[in-house]
């Protein structure tokens, strides 16, 4: 099974700040990469698929790109709405696997 | 309009069965990956199987392999998941999702409202 760390489990940031999120796999895959914004309560929804497309609708500060298998997703000016918890997700090979998460707080 | 719509909250007891439903609308549901992730309470998610409601073609995570079956109905666009004997630890909320159409990608674009299932005694 091909492994997900993400990092940080969580961060705390000020709106207009610039965030940062990692996922490492455990053993390369290409870029069959996919990233998910989870507010409390509410369903997963998907921001980028295939390591940096940008999903339709979402806003363009949100950003991933891949180098090896190290993956990472950009919010390049935090707003009030992106208080969040973000996943990876390696979309490449079953079983499909999950970062553990990093939850974007306010601070 | 795609749409999943997952049946209600479940409240059941240890060693009960369960059966869980996803009714999709608004596109070919035959032509579409239907998958099961499972959050605990206060954790992460976890991919647990997926089906393809066209041929009933199905891959489970070596993790619920055995402890789960995830089933279709084509015919009424619906897809399950089920227990045969429920275990507190299966309390969590589950979510079915649709695999993105494009390319090779096995991510999820559209979810279910998910469906809350509660095990105690």
């Amino acid at each position: 099974d091909i492994q997900m760390t993400q990092s940080p489990s969580s961060v705390s940031a000020s709106v207009g700040d610039r965030v940062t999120i990692t996922c490492r796999a455990s053993q390369g895959f290409g870029r069959w990469l996919a990233w998910y914004q989870q507010k409390p309560g509410k369903v997963p929804k998907l921001l980028i698929s295939a390591a940096s497309n940008l999903q339709s609708g979402v806003p363009s500060r949100f950003s991933g790109s891949a180098s090896g298998t190290d993956f990472t997703l950009t919010i390049s000016s935090l707003q009030p709405e992106d208080f969040a918890t973000y996943y990876c997700q390696q979309a490449s090979s079953f079983p499909l696997t999950f970062g553990g998460g990093t939850k974007v707080e306010i601070k | 309009e795609v749409q999943l719509v997952q049946s209600g909250g479940e409240v059941k007891k240890p060693g009960e069965s369960l059966k869980i439903s996803c009714k999709g609308s608004g596109y070919s549901f035959t032509t579409y990956w239907i998958g099961w992730v499972r959050q605990m309470p206060g954790k992460g998610l976890e991919w647990m199987g997926i089906i393809y409601p066209g041929d009933s073609d199905t891959k489970y995570s070596p993790s619920f392999q055995g402890q789960v079956t995830i089933s279709a109905d084509k015919s009424i666009s619906t897809a399950y998941l089920q227990w045969s004997s429920l275990k507190a630890s299966d309390t969590a909320m589950y979510y079915c999702a649709r695999r993105l159409s494009s390319g090779g990608s096995w991510s999820f674009d559209y979810w279910g409202q998910g469906t809350l299932v509660t095990v105690s005694s």
